[in-house]
């Protein structure tokens, strides 16, 4: 069974730096065509895709947003780790992570997200 | 960056009637492969989102067949043939033919 959980803190103050952490297990990070993708969701508003990381460790990022943010991953313990900077109350959401399948299409990955974990809500103020 | 809309914005339905929700990019979505890198999720009430159809017309493992995608290059459409107080949601389309992968707006189906 496939899983992912996001952890971290649900309160950060502005200026702060965000550090979200994604442990997932049924997959592993090392298979091909393999990634975890960040997206987020701000109260009421509509999903938001953040980034990704590849199993060959290439990262994909938001183009606003791509200064402040750094994805990275831990194989070893099963983790990817989004990391955000210089946080504003605009950044105010639920931060989910999601699987890319890695499943090939006629000799290219496709790219759908499944599953996805339950979300964590991050609350940025002072 | 690709720009998805999506229409309507939202949309009381009947129970028992159909539904059809458009989403369009700003660029085409069908791939070198032959195929639409667009999907679609639903986000229940107080759930994360799930995946519904990908590749334009793929059904999900466990999505019933009432549920149904179609289009291509940048006009798609996802069909429900008859609605019911479960399919109660929003419902995103993606497209995910290039990075930044960016979603639409997403339409609010709620039951009249």
């Amino acid at each position: 069974q496939v899983t992912l959980r996001e952890s971290g803190p649900a309160l950060v103050k502005p200026t702060q730096t965000l550090t979200l952490t994604c442990a997932f297990s049924g997959f592993s990070l090392n298979t091909s065509g393999v990634c975890v993708n960040w997206i987020r969701q701000p109260p009421g508003k509509a999903l938001e895709w953040l980034g990704r990381i590849d199993w060959d460790g290439d990262t994909y990022y938001k183009t606003s947003l791509k200064t402040r943010l750094t994805i990275s991953k831990d194989t070893s313990k099963n983790q990817v780790v989004l990391t955000m900077t210089n946080m504003d109350p605009v950044d105010t959401a639920t931060y989910y992570c999601a699987r890319t399948t890695g499943v090939a299409v006629a000799g290219h990955w496709g790219n759908w997200l499944d599953p996805w974990g339950q979300g964590a809500l991050v609350t940025v103020s002072s | 960056d690709i720009v998805m809309t999506q229409s309507p914005l939202s949309l009381p339905v009947t129970p028992g009637e159909p539904a059809s929700i458009s989403c369009r990019s700003s660029q085409s979505l069908l791939h070198t492969n032959g195929h639409n890198y667009l999907d679609w999720y639903v986000q229940r009430p107080g759930q994360s989102p799930q995946l519904l159809i990908y590749l334009g017309s793929n059904r999900a493992s466990g999505v019933p067949d009432k549920f149904s995608g179609s289009g291509s290059g940048t006009d798609f459409t996802l069909k429900i043939s008859r609605v019911e107080a479960e399919d109660v949601g929003v419902y995103y389309c993606i497209q995910a033919v290039q990075t930044p992968f960016t979603f639409g707006p997403g339409t609010k189906v709620d039951i009249k």
